[in-house]
């Protein structure tokens, strides 16, 4: 059965950073590409990132690029989401997604950026 | 403002049939595969079909999905009370460079 569970979010100030985590199990990890998407309050789904397999290649929404970094480790089964320069407007439940088109989704990590 | 456009609400009594459209550009939908998502209050999105393709394991035979250039459309017949929720259509977008979801339909069983 796949499984993704995510930890690492919280409350933080505007301009401070988080490392959200992604734990994967129930499939071959490194035969997949991984996706974060966020969902801020009351609003839709936004994609945020998305990393290859192999760690070669990273894809960011404009609004996130030089602020965050998306990053894995196939030995861990992990992928990572480190927030730097957070934002009010980066306050949202954060989900990790198996491959380009999140086909298993986790319950998600909550972030909240406010003074 | 979405890339792909959806409109907000959608209703249909249990039985009917309730279509949801979904529309982008020559970049995304014209050019790539539409993904469907279901998402219920409190719970993990759920992916649910793309055109042309099997339905992903315990997703009903009453959901369907169509694409037609730049449009696309997600069919759910039989309507039951458990489809109450929201509703995503998403594609990769080879301008942006990136995965864009459209802003999402509520789907109201009356």
């Amino acid at each position: 059965e796949v499984q993704l569970v995510e930890s690492g979010g919280g409350l933080v100030q505007p301009g401070g950073s988080l490392r959200l985590s992604c734990a994967a199990s129930g499939f071959t990890f490194s035969g997949y590409w991984m996706t974060w998407v966020r969902q801020a309050p009351g609003k839709g789904l936004e994609w945020v990132a998305n990393i290859k397999n192999d760690g070669s290649e990273q894809n960011y929404v404009d609004s996130v690029k030089g602020r965050f970094t998306i990053s894995r480790d196939n030995a861990k089964n992990s992928v990572f989401l480190q927030m730097t320069g957070l934002r009010v407007e980066d306050t949202a439940l954060y989900y990790c997604a198996r491959a380009t088109n999140a086909d298993y989704w986790g319950q998600g990590t909550p972030v909240t950026v406010s003074s | 403002q979405s890339v792909l456009t959806q409109p907000p609400s959608a209703s249909g009594t249990p039985g009917q049939t309730v279509t949801i459209s979904c529309s982008g550009s020559n970049s995304n939908i014209g050019s790539n595969n539409v993904y469907w998502y279901q998402h219920l209050p409190g719970t993990a999105p759920k992916f649910l079909i793309y055109p042309n393709s099997p339905r992903p394991s315990g997703v009903p035979d009453r959901f369907s999905a169509s694409k037609s250039g730049t449009s696309a459309a997600l069919a759910i017949s039989g309507l039951r009370s458990e489809d109450e929720a929201d509703y995503y259509c998403a594609a990769w977008d080879d301008s942006l460079r990136g995965f864009v979801f459209g802003s999402g339909t509520k789907v109201t069983v009356l």
